[in-house]
């Protein structure tokens, strides 16, 4: 069990480039959930995979961020045309079923 | 939407001595969870309560899980200056696919 790894750890990046972040789950995971945390704040549900099926996507979501899970196994966030408030820690976590849910040590996004 | 309130916000303490932080909402829930979180890193998961009532510790750390199961605590004994860190509660959302809620967070200092 080698923990959910998230990369990069650190992106800096100027308003209105676009990023993508990579989330490789506990392997047999078969649920995938990303969360953003700004500071101060507890982590906020963005969306939610269970095997390669997207299930739920939070208002939260615009239409500048995507997600997949190709496959299944490992998934990506993208966020188009990067905005400040775009600023944030971006959480991964995965689970098997309804277990515990177990973190990566997130991305942290500036936006310049 | 289910709140989940979290007081205080920041506490400071001394080595030795003891503090309680309190997680609050208006909602019944089936489950609660609470979780570490240190700067740089990912929630780490320290217990999930179940039972209206329930108490369960962990070392120093005590959780309560209230009778109409809507509230919690958590009761640190003896702080030492390894339980620095946020401390969130979290409860599973209205609907079946897992995703957690988060309070805003306490953040605890110990100094020696």
């Amino acid at each position: 069990d080698t923990g959910v790894s998230q990369n990069p750890r650190h992106k800096i990046t100027k308003r209105g480039q676009n990023v993508t972040f990579r989330c490789d789950p506990i392997s047999e995971h078969n649920r995938l959930y990303w969360y953003r945390q700004t500071l101060g704040q507890g982590p906020e549900f963005l969306t939610y995979f269970q095997n390669e099926a997207q299930l739920e996507k939070s208002r939260l979501l615009s239409d500048r961020f995507s997600a997949e899970r190709p496959k299944g196994s490992f998934s990506t966030l993208e966020i188009q045309r990067t905005e400040q408030g775009d600023s944030a820690m971006y959480l991964c976590a995965s689970t098997h079923m309804r277990g515990p849910q177990h973190f990566g040590d997130g991305t942290r996004l500036s936006i310049l | 939407t289910q709140l989940l309130e979290q007081s205080p916000q920041f506490l400071s303490i001394q080595e030795g001595e003891n503090l309680t932080v309190y997680c609050n909402s208006s909602s019944v829930f089936s489950s609660l969870q609470w979780y570490r979180q240190e700067p740089g890193e990912g929630p780490v998961l320290l217990v999930t309560v179940v039972t209206g009532g329930e108490v369960k510790k962990l070392k120093r750390l005590t959780f309560q899980f209230g009778d109409a199961r809507k509230d919690s605590s958590l009761h640190i004994t003896a702080a030492q200056t390894g339980d620095t860190g946020l401390y969130l509660c979290a409860a599973p959302g209205s609907d079946s696919w897992g995703k957690l809620q988060f309070g805003a967070g306490t953040q605890v200092v110990v100094t020696p």
